[in-house]
């Protein structure tokens, strides 16, 4: 089946430093890929829907100059939180959509869990 | 309003036990799609099924079964002769014809005691 990755999966860092997560589609191509947040024992909230070579759609609420989304090619998704403080520690996890299947197909990488000290 | 409804939080079942969980749906599309994920204590998300709305036939995969009932939007999970390894939270969603976002549940944890 279709394999999303996510790097890293695991980042402590120091509150105020910019972290940047990496989602890559490894056997297919992703024009469209999802970006959720899950905060513990709870479900998973999308953040934004990026898309390859334009601009990210943040869902309400969501800081788009604070989780930073660059799409730039058609099998790589990145998010960068800047100035990273203690509520924004939450497991990340993204999700692909494959160009040459049903729309409602998406794959999900295996999370990136931030911890912001 | 919250399209996904996952009314059990948390279940416990002695080992060898049925246990449905259950998931209610809310959307005005008349074409979706509707998935089960479990996501055990290491985060990832193993997706268990997807049914299209147009499909109502039940399905069986082993000790898992699905119950799709469209006249009440809801599409139980039964899990037959439940094991230690099914603990984990599952996750009901709903994708829409329109839009692009999956609706994510709150989620149901399932501890399967031995």
């Amino acid at each position: 089946g279709a394999v999303v990755s996510q790097h890293p999966s695991r980042v402590i860092c120091k509150s105020g430093t910019s972290v940047k997560i990496e989602c890559r589609s490894l056997d297919f191509q992703a024009t469209t890929m999802f970006w959720y947040r899950q905060f513990p024992k709870q479900s998973l909230m999308l953040m934004a829907t990026s898309n390859e070579g334009s601009k990210a759609t943040y869902e309400q609420g969501v800081e788009k100059d604070k989780f930073l989304i660059n799409h730039a090619s058609l099998t790589l998704s990145t998010l960068t939180v800047t100035s990273a403080h203690p509520e924004d520690s939450s497991f990340y996890i993204c999700s692909a959509r494959n160009v040459r299947q049903p729309r409602d197909t998406q794959y999900f990488g295996p999370g990136t869990r931030l911890t912001v000290l | 309003a919250q399209k996904v409804t996952q009314a059990q939080t948390e279940i416990s079942v002695v080992e060898k036990e049925d246990v449905t969980l259950d998931c209610v749906y809310e959307t005005r599309d008349t074409t979706y799609y509707l998935f089960w994920y479990k996501q055990p204590p290491s985060g990832e998300l193993v997706f268990l099924i997807r049914r299209n709305s147009l499909d109502e036939q039940n399905e069986i995969s082993g000790r898992y079964s699905w119950n799709f009932q469209k006249s009440t939007s809801s599409f139980n999970f039964t899990i037959t002769a439940s094991q230690v390894v099914d603990s984990a939270v599952y996750f009901c969603a709903l994708s829409e014809n329109t839009g692009n976002q999956f609706y994510f549940g709150t989620g149901t944890s399932l501890t399967v005691i031995p």
